[in-house]
């Protein structure tokens, strides 16, 4: 079946430092993937998103590339700031009709003045 | 639009005990979903509506059940509560978008659940 792998959390980093968090998974076909963000007491919200390969999403500074050839959708960030600590969340939606998500486990990232 | 909301936020449960969990939604959304988020295990799809009157499992449907009555409204029901249940519930809705795999999900702010 479909599934999705975050590197471990936590993580912590210092303002402006560069952000990576990997993500990799296993379809069949030609998933969806996103990338979610959950504030502190908050429900999720989605960050970016890439329908094919090659596509890159990006917002709010975020990147990930769509790599079908190493099945991964690693989210990147240049200089990060205080206000991305958060939980996020890498997922991919499956070919039916209803666009089912699977998501990963979830990285925990705080981010220190 | 108040997007997505869920009722109630905050609920204690015994054993044994049922309730309903409401999910609303007021964008017009003919999907909808419920996933229970535990740590370290991410989101899990417990049942899913792709419209009115109909439902269907998820990846973990054992001890629930739901219903969609109406377009905006979803129904999360636990007939019979087990500590195995504690867990934080997420609703979402989608747009129907001819079959793609891209419509973005919304999701409401979370129900916390405890069962003693």
């Amino acid at each position: 079946g479909n599934s999705v792998t975050q590197m471990e959390g936590p993580v912590t980093l210092s303002e402006e430092a560069f952000l990576t968090i990997n993500c990799t998974y296993t379809a069949t076909g030609y998933p969806s993937l996103f990338w979610y963000v959950q504030y502190p007491g908050e429900g999720l919200q989605l960050l970016l998103k890439a329908t094919k390969a090659d596509d890159k999403g990006s917002n709010k500074g975020f990147e990930a590339t769509y790599r079908k050839e190493t099945t991964s959708f690693h989210l990147e960030k240049g200089s990060v700031q205080v206000s991305d600590s958060a939980v996020y969340f890498c997922a991919l939606s499956d070919q039916t009709g209803a666009q089912k998500l699977v998501f990963g486990q979830g990285t925990r990232l705080t981010i220190n003045p | 639009n108040a997007g997505v909301t869920q009722t109630p936020k905050f609920r204690v449960l015994k054993t044994g005990q049922s309730m309903t969990l409401l999910c609303a939604q007021d964008m017009n959304h003919e999907y909808m979903y419920w996933y229970r988020q535990d740590p370290g295990m991410g989101l899990r799809l417990i049942h899913y509506s792709v419209g009115e009157g109909t439902t269907a499992k998820g990846e973990v449907p054992d001890g629930y059940n739901v219903s969609r009555l109406k377009k905006q409204n979803f129904l999360l029901g636990l007939e019979s509560a087990a500590p195995s249940q504690t867990s934080v519930y997420f609703c979402a809705s989608s747009p129907h978008s001819g079959g793609t795999s891209t419509d973005t999900q919304y999701f409401g702010p979370g129900t916390r659940l405890t069962v003693l």
